[in-house]
């Protein structure tokens, strides 16, 4: 079993639409939760960070986490053509203090004009 | 400063080659780590180091190798390459205790035919 579970995609939405994005895990020590987003032939670059459970919202982004679950969300509102991109979900044990971090396969976003 | 840097960009081997992918960075990061990502994708880590001195392997290790010599560096090296390395390749760093954010070169493509 992969530690992290995320749905490739593609997922197509209207612009304005909320998007909701998800990863589930198996490791029930993963404490620091991260989303990435990757445009084409770039880098990944973080979007949200959140540690332990609870909800952080940034702008249009809004990151939940639900440890009893082992299940993490990215919501996006108003979503715009310049959104559309791959989104990783990331997770670590002992990030804080360095260490593994994992990625999900993400999930190519399209939103349409 | 110049974040992080690696080289080369682009690179096509052949089969049974060896090659180095160089990974440089100044912001003084205590870990530093390699990814590597298929088309469609997400990262998968092949290698991180705790410090200068300090390596251990992550999820695919196979086939790769690494040293840290120093905080700055931290090369990647494919000794033997096998089409199966053909992806691209991302270095990235932290220094813990920053606020976690995790910078990412901007990659490596690699082909291996």
């Amino acid at each position: 079993q992969k530690e992290v579970e995320q749905d490739p995609g593609p997922l197509s939405v209207p612009e304005g639409a909320i998007v909701s994005l998800n990863c589930t895990y198996s490791n029930s020590a993963f404490q620091y939760f991260m989303w990435y987003r990757q445009y084409s032939r770039k880098g990944p670059e973080l979007l949200m960070y959140t540690y332990s459970s609870g909800n952080k919202e940034d702008g249009r982004f809004t990151a939940q986490v639900d440890k009893s679950s082992k299940y993490i969300s990215l919501f996006i509102r108003d979503s715009q053509p310049s959104d559309s991109a791959t989104y990783l979900c990331a997770m670590s044990a002992i990030f804080n203090q360095g260490g593994k971090l994992i990625f999900g396969q993400g999930t190519e976003l399209s939103v349409k004009p | 400063n110049a974040g992080v840097t690696q080289t080369p960009k682009f690179r096509i081997l052949k089969i049974g080659q060896s090659m180095t992918l160089q990974c440089t960075q100044d912001m003084n990061h205590n870990y530093m780590y390699w990814y590597r990502q298929d088309p469609g994708m997400g990262l998968k880590l092949i290698y991180y180091s705790v410090g200068a001195g300090i390596t251990d392997k992550g999820e695919v290790p196979n086939g790769y190798n690494v040293s840290r010599s120093t905080t700055e560096d931290f090369p990647l090296r494919l000794e033997l390459a096998a089409p199966s390395q053909t992806s691209v390749y991302f270095c990235a760093s932290i220094k813990t205790g920053s606020g976690n954010t995790i910078y990412f070169g901007e990659g490596s493509w690699l082909t291996v035919v």
